[in-house]
């Protein structure tokens, strides 16, 4: 089975402070994602990568940058914390394959609070 | 990506079977359809897509309407490990690489 895994399950950081979420897969997917999901907002991609040292932004990059200099490893940065970015940040895997059958692996999700 | 309309909730008795519905009217012939589901505090999960036909895995089934408008996830033997919001989801090949869940259908188990 794909196992995504993320470094913490919860996580408590203060207004301001750099924050590194990070993520690992396991069955050398092409594809790796960040999401954020918040109540009544559904899931919102922040960043996608495609290959290794490859990114592009989701539709709400905004006070996020990503790593990533290993194809199973998948970094989200918080470059200065703020308490809006509290949610459940989601990392998500997958094949390269052809449009429409490609399926998403999700790792636990980490739960966010910034104070 | 076309839109899904799924009910809001659903209930079930353990160990009965479960057919979650789905209707996509305005489906075009590439979109695959996708079901996946969140347990509560958890990430999302995959469980089944198919195209046309229907679809078996270990987790469920998937039977696809003739007309491709509907579609229903079948939880064969519902247990309490089941409850989760089921998300279904339309993807073709030009979709765009983000997952996009609608509000889903809230699945309660009573045992």
């Amino acid at each position: 089975d794909v196992k995504v895994t993320q470094s913490s399950r919860y996580l408590v950081k203060r207004t301001g402070e750099k924050v590194f979420l990070e993520c690992v897969q396991d069955m050398d997917h092409e594809n790796m994602f960040w999401y954020r999901q918040d109540p009544g907002l559904g899931l919102r991609l922040i960043y996608f990568s495609y290959d290794v040292k490859m990114k592009e932004k989701g539709d709400i990059p905004e006070g996020y940058s990503v790593s990533r200099e290993k194809k199973e490893r998948f970094s989200l940065i918080l470059e200065s914390a703020s308490t809006n970015q509290t949610s459940m940040y989601l990392c998500a895997s997958s094949l390269k394959l052809a449009g429409g059958t490609d399926t998403q692996y999700f790792g636990p999700g980490t739960r966010l609070t910034v104070l | 990506d076309a839109k899904t309309t799924q009910p809001n909730s659903m209930e079930s008795n353990e160990e009965e079977p479960v057919h979650l519905p789905c209707n996509h009217s305005t489906i075009s012939g590439t979109d695959y359809i996708h079901w996946y589901r969140q347990l509560p505090s958890q990430g999302p999960e995959y469980v089944i897509h198919g195209l046309t036909s229907n679809v078996n895995n270990r987790m469920a089934s998937l039977a696809i309407a003739e007309d491709r408008k509907s579609s229903t996830l079948i939880l064969h033997r519902a247990t309490l490990r089941d409850a989760a919001v089921y998300y279904c989801i339309l993807r073709s090949s030009g979709s765009a690489r983000q997952l996009t869940f609608g509000s889903g259908t809230q699945l309660t188990v009573l045992p």
